[in-house]
């Protein structure tokens, strides 16, 4: 069974500040890999996904690299700001398949300072 | 484009009363799915559906119910509410095919006493 794990839980970081959210799995046979945000009291919003033959996906001030063999993937927040408080969540299908059977990571709970 | 639509956003209920969150996507979806959200225990899948009258099991599908009678539907069903349902339910929706991206409505919040 997979299993993803972020860290840090809570990251809490100046404005202005680039910074790194990690993410772990443990079965590298994966089809894609989403970043997901989610605001308090709200849904999720999907950010970036990547797919297994990519190495990284960018989206303005988002960057989120895959490393299949090490099971790992980031995001990159660069210049960051007090709108990109929020959790930040990663999530993989179980295995080589597609579809919507997503294995969520528990998050990691961004706060930027003004 | 009013993307995945949940109704209630909030309920509350006693033990052992049922009840029926709607889940609607006009994005012609065949995939959608059911989650529920707990502190510390992050997204669980719980009922999944590939198609108009296809679903199946997620990892926590005891005490609930799905059908899919249209690709734009996907209700769920508690049958007999417990206090272990209290939780935030997702319904999440994506193409057919392979992008896998996934779509969120806003989610509805249940507490059952």
């Amino acid at each position: 069974k997979q299993e993803v794990t972020q860290i840090p839980a809570a990251l809490s970081v100046p404005e202005g500040e680039n910074l790194v959210l990690n993410c772990s799995f443990t079965d590298s046979a994966i089809y894609n890999l989403q970043w997901f945000r989610q605001d308090p009291g709200k849904g999720l919003t999907s950010l970036l996904l990547i797919q297994s033959s990519q190495r990284e996906q960018t989206s303005g001030r988002l960057n989120a690299s895959l490393d299949k063999s090490s099971g790992r993937s980031t995001l990159y927040i660069a210049a960051s700001q007090p709108g990109d408080s929020a959790t930040y969540l990663c999530a993989l299908p179980p295995q080589e398949t597609s579809g919507s059977r997503l294995t969520f990571g528990e998050g990691t709970q961004l706060t930027v300072n003004p | 484009n009013a993307g995945v639509t949940q109704t209630p956003k909030f309920q509350v209920l006693k033990t052992g009363q049922s009840m029926t969150l709607q889940c609607a996507q006009d994005m012609n979806h065949e995939y959608m799915s059911w989650y529920r959200q707990d502190p510390g225990m992050g997204l669980r899948l719980i009922h999944y559906s590939v198609g108009a009258g296809i679903t199946d099991q997620g990892e926590v599908p005891n005490g609930y119910n799905v059908s899919r009678s249209t690709t734009e539907d996907f209700p769920l069903r508690l049958l007999s509410a417990a206090p272990s349902q209290t939780s935030v339910y997702f319904c999440a929706s994506a193409f057919t095919g392979n992008t896998g991206e996934l779509f969120f409505g806003e989610g509805s919040r249940l507490t059952v006493l």
